[in-house]
């Protein structure tokens, strides 16, 4: 695609179910980042894809947080057990290679846990 | 741990102000430092450096970066109403199973007033 997808833009779950986030990169890209922003916060790191190398996992928040990248290209993020602070935008970004860093985002996906 | 400091976190100014916006980094590995400019969602990509000393610009924006103290800046002159957004900072790791992971600044939200 001509741009870095993403779905639902918008997701309002109930506390304690499961949600799943859609990543669509940009084709080619191997690079692919998980970010989320809570209101009024900066960008916090979940996790990084690159390639077929094993993924930083290191900003996953807790063991609810999980992620997968199938064939190397689509990418889900999924919530497990959904608590109100989990509230936020998601964002997905894409780069080309490791060499080449600028990132790419999506318009991402304001999940709100009531 | 990589880090990347903005400041100052917020600013209000009026139409015709000149900004700056600075950045200082942390990172084991450093290979290149980004601006970019967040509205509503998604972040847009504004500028990467990679060498000292070399102001990059774009209209009424411009950035340098400063390898041997480890800080960016990025100027706005003659500001206007639509420069009000959150200003990012980021920074791309050069090293190991890091290679290309992009850490984030705090950000900067500008303001701009009529």
């Amino acid at each position: 695609g001509a741009g870095v997808s993403q779905s639902p833009s918008n997701k309002v779950t109930e506390k304690g179910k499961d949600v799943e986030l859609r990543c669509d990169p940009i084709s080619g890209h191997t690079a692919l980042y998980w970010y989320r922003q809570s209101l009024g916060q900066g960008l916090e790191f979940l996790i990084y894809f690159q390639g077929n190398s094993a993924p930083d996992k290191s900003g996953l928040p807790s063991d609810r947080f999980s992620a997968e990248r199938t064939g190397g290209s689509v990418s889900t993020l999924t919530i497990q057990r959904t608590q109100q602070e989990d509230s936020a935008v998601y964002l997905c970004a894409s780069s080309l290679s490791r060499a080449n860093t600028e990132a790419f985002f999506g318009q991402g996906t304001r999940l709100t846990v009531v | 741990e990589d880090k990347v400091v903005q400041s100052p976190l917020s600013l209000v100014v009026h139409e015709g102000d000149t900004v700056t916006l600075n950045c200082s980094y942390e990172v084991t590995n450093f290979r290149s430092l980004l601006w970019y400019k967040q509205e509503k969602k998604a972040p847009t990509f504004l500028f990467m450096l990679t060498s000292s000393g070399i102001e990059k610009k774009s209209g009424r924006l411009s950035s340098i970066l400063d390898k041997k103290e480890l800080f960016s800046i990025l100027n706005i002159t003659a500001t206007q109403t639509g420069d009000s957004a959150i200003y990012l900072c980021v920074v791309a790791n050069a090293g190991g199973t890091s290679y290309g992971k992009l850490t984030f600044g705090q950000g900067t939200i500008l303001t701009v007033h009529p």
